[in-house]
């Protein structure tokens, strides 16, 4: 199975902190990968598709990047509402697998 | 509105089974690949199965290979999972979620999986 590392596991960051959040495949999973953000004691929210496509919804200050093995999520100013555990997927091949998760807390 | 309401949770003892059930409205429910994942208590998130909309394709996590059976009853827009032989790792909120795809016609030609609905999760307690 593809393993999926998240890094860091936790932060913490203000209100208008650059943050950004990295995973990585143990393997070439070209840019089959996909976002989502979970609030405690809630379901996941999806964010981005593809690596790098925003959901239609999603704020701007969320982007992401990367392709292969290697790929960020940014939030490029942090609103109260981003402090959360954001979650990578990948959906190149089965079983599907997650990231460890980030969790972003408030400085 | 699109909804997914998951139900039959509950507490099991170890080696006991249950049958989660998932409800679907607000959207075609057999044109979806449908999903289940579980987050252990205080943990992250795990994919569990995957049911495509022909029942042809379906695939699962090596963790619960064997044991759970993924299904769907197309004409009552419902997923289940049967759970059987279950163990105490298997204590999990248990969410199902709709597959949606993104099909790229450029030149990879390439088909991107994801989750972009999902249901508010019910609790699955084994007791060992």
């Amino acid at each position: 199975a593809i393993q999926m590392t998240q890094s860091p596991s936790s932060l913490s960051a203000s209100v208008g902190d650059r943050v950004i959040i990295t995973c990585r495949a143990s393997q070439d999973i070209r840019n089959d990968l996909s976002w989502y953000q979970q609030k405690p004691g809630k379901a996941p929210k999806f964010l981005i598709y593809a690596a790098s496509s925003l959901q239609d919804g999603v704020p701007s200050r969320f982007s992401a990047s990367g392709s292969g093995t290697d790929f960020t999520l940014t939030i490029s100013s942090l609103e109260p509402e981003d402090f959360a555990t954001y979650y990578c997927l990948q959906d190149f091949s089965y079983p599907w697998t997650f990231g460890q998760g980030t969790e972003v807390e408030i400085k | 509105e699109v909804q997914l309401v998951e139900s039959g949770g509950g507490l099991v003892h170890s080696g006991g089974s249950l049958r989660l059930s998932c409800g679907a409205s607000g959207f075609a429910f057999s044109s979806y690949t449908m999903a289940w994942v579980r987050q252990a208590p205080g943990k992250g998130l795990e994919w569990v199965s995957n049911i495509r909309l022909s029942l042809s394709s379906i695939n699962y996590a090596d963790s619960v290979k064997g044991r759970f059976t993924i299904s769907r009853d197309n004409a009552e827009n419902s997923l289940f999972l049967q759970m059987d032989s279950l163990r105490a790792e298997d204590t999990a909120v248990y969410y199902c979620a709709r597959v949606r795809y993104y099909y790229e016609s450029g030149a990879t030609k390439q088909y991107y999986y994801y989750l972009d609905v999902w249901g508010k999760g019910t609790t699955v307690t084994v007791s060992s």
